[in-house]
């Protein structure tokens, strides 16, 4: 039980587009997401959380008009990349944490390589 | 900013248990303590969580010191696919899981 579906897995875009990457819990309703960041040879960092039906809110630095985050239903968030750049390359991770786990929570995405050349 | 320090690195043979140590010196009365795993370009991989008391399951033990201060997670017998890098984490008050550095471990045949 518990399993978080990140999609896509890889995405190679071009410079100034931009790209929608999914998150789905699939055996449990997930009230709260959190999207990571990850650059080589470094931790995740927290980018955002996200709770069903209302605004995410952000970390700090990072920017809520590049990044937007949709938490529409109880099984699907979204993080849009948007006018993307070299520099947003990177690893993008999303967590799921719902009710009855047993884990308590914090499930986590197998994760989306975004390269933008 | 992550309430946990752990060492950079670590090695450990395979068969023989892998202890990992974790700080956490700021740690309050009602926050947890999470243990997860990645596996290079993976999504991290849950292990263990607690709050005062030991606990075990199939894949590690955690132990918890009394005063909540440190812990150490056990790996009883490190196999090659254990090779990982290890987070040892403080749920903040908010129920945020804000990563630290974590430990390279290389289990070795």
């Amino acid at each position: 039980g518990a399993v978080v579906s990140q999609h896509p897995s890889w995405v190679i875009c071009k410079s100034g587009t931009s790209v929608k990457i999914e998150c789905r819990s699939l055996d449990f309703q997930a009230t709260t997401m959190f999207w990571y960041r990850q650059f080589p040879k470094q931790s995740l960092m927290l980018m955002a959380t996200s709770n069903e039906g209302s605004k995410a809110t952000y970390e700090q630095g990072v920017e809520k008009d590049k990044f937007l985050i949709n938490h529409a239903s109880l099984t699907l968030s979204t993080l849009t990349v948007t006018s993307a750049h070299p520099e947003d390359s990177s690893f993008y991770i999303c967590s799921a944490r719902g009710g009855g786990q047993a884990n308590y929570g914090y499930t986590f995405g197998s994760g989306t390589r975004l390269t933008v050349v | 900013d992550a309430k946990t320090t752990q060492p950079t690195s670590m090695d450990c043979a395979e068969g023989r248990a892998a202890n990992l140590p974790c700080n956490h010196s700021t740690i309050s009365g009602n926050e947890y303590v999470y243990w997860y795993r990645q596996i290079h370009s993976q999504g991290p991989q849950y292990i263990i969580h607690g709050l005062k008391n030991n606990e075990t399951n199939e894949m590690a033990s955690l132990i918890i010191t009394e005063d909540r201060k440190s812990s150490t997670l056990i790996l009883p017998h490190a196999t090659l696919r254990d090779t990982a890098v290890y987070y040892c984490i403080v749920r903040d008050q908010g129920g945020k899981l804000i990563f630290g550095q974590g430990t390279e471990l290389s289990v070795k045949p």
